[in-house]
């Protein structure tokens, strides 16, 4: 799937840590998006970016800050986890034409 | 705001039984896409439709884009355990490409 690989798979953290995930993809797309996934409300994105130094806030994006320096790279930061941020997360690219997504494999974030 | 909403939100069907997922927007889209979630895993793009009161198939999945292009349907005739997962329909957000608007997804468990 596009070459999407996120990292860490799974972490615990505690409330009031920084915590930072990464999304790596080998297909150069230029669009990239992160996703939180909790029962009952879909995939609901937290920012995205569409190219190098280029992002912009999601509907969700309180509490988060994102990087892209390298157009493989996408990192989404919690500046200060709280337990509401406990959630899946996911990594997403877009090809350059059409919108179809292609997701990572996701990363489980529990925050204690 | 923008919303796209799907029912029902969740369905246990026997193994051979039809399935059907109803995908309702707020706002008309000019396109509608299909994931499927399988659990434990993330989502997989599935199919796009574009014309109003488009059908297309894949092979048991019958997908539906109204007339009016605000909502759209996915059938499954004769289910499969291996049709298990949560169904997502999407579309372009706040008009735009290259951003899209989740459903909320349906969770489809077969019965064997």
């Amino acid at each position: 799937d596009a070459g999407i690989t996120q990292s860490p798979r799974h972490k615990v953290t505690e409330t009031g840590t920084p915590v930072t995930l990464r999304c790596h993809q080998t297909e150069n797309h230029r669009y990239m998006y992160w996703y939180r996934q909790d029962p009952g409300h879909g995939l609901r994105l937290i920012h995205y970016s569409y190219g190098v130094k280029d992002t912009d806030k999601g509907e969700v994006s309180d509490g988060y800050s994102v990087s892209r320096s390298k157009t493989e790279d996408f990192l989404l930061t919690l500046e200060s986890a709280t337990s509401s941020q406990t959630s899946v997360y996911f990594c997403a690219t877009n090809p350059p034409s059409g919108d179809t997504q292609y997701f990572g494999p996701g990363t489980r974030l529990t925050v204690l | 705001g923008q919303q796209v909403m799907q029912i029902p939100q969740y369905q246990h069907v026997q193994e051979g039984e039809d399935f059907t997922t109803y995908c309702n927007s707020s706002t008309t889209l000019s396109n509608i896409q299909w994931y499927k979630q399988r659990p434990g895993g993330h989502p997989v793009f599935l199919i796009q439709l574009v014309k109003s009161g488009e059908v297309k198939k894949q092979k048991r999945l019958t997908f539906q884009f109204g007339e009016a292009k605000k909502n759209s349907s996915l059938h499954i005739t004769a289910t499969q355990t291996t049709d298990v997962g949560t169904y997502f329909c999407a579309g372009p957000r706040g008009g735009r490409t290259n951003k899209l608007i989740f459903g909320t997804g349906t969770l489809l468990a077969v019965q064997p």
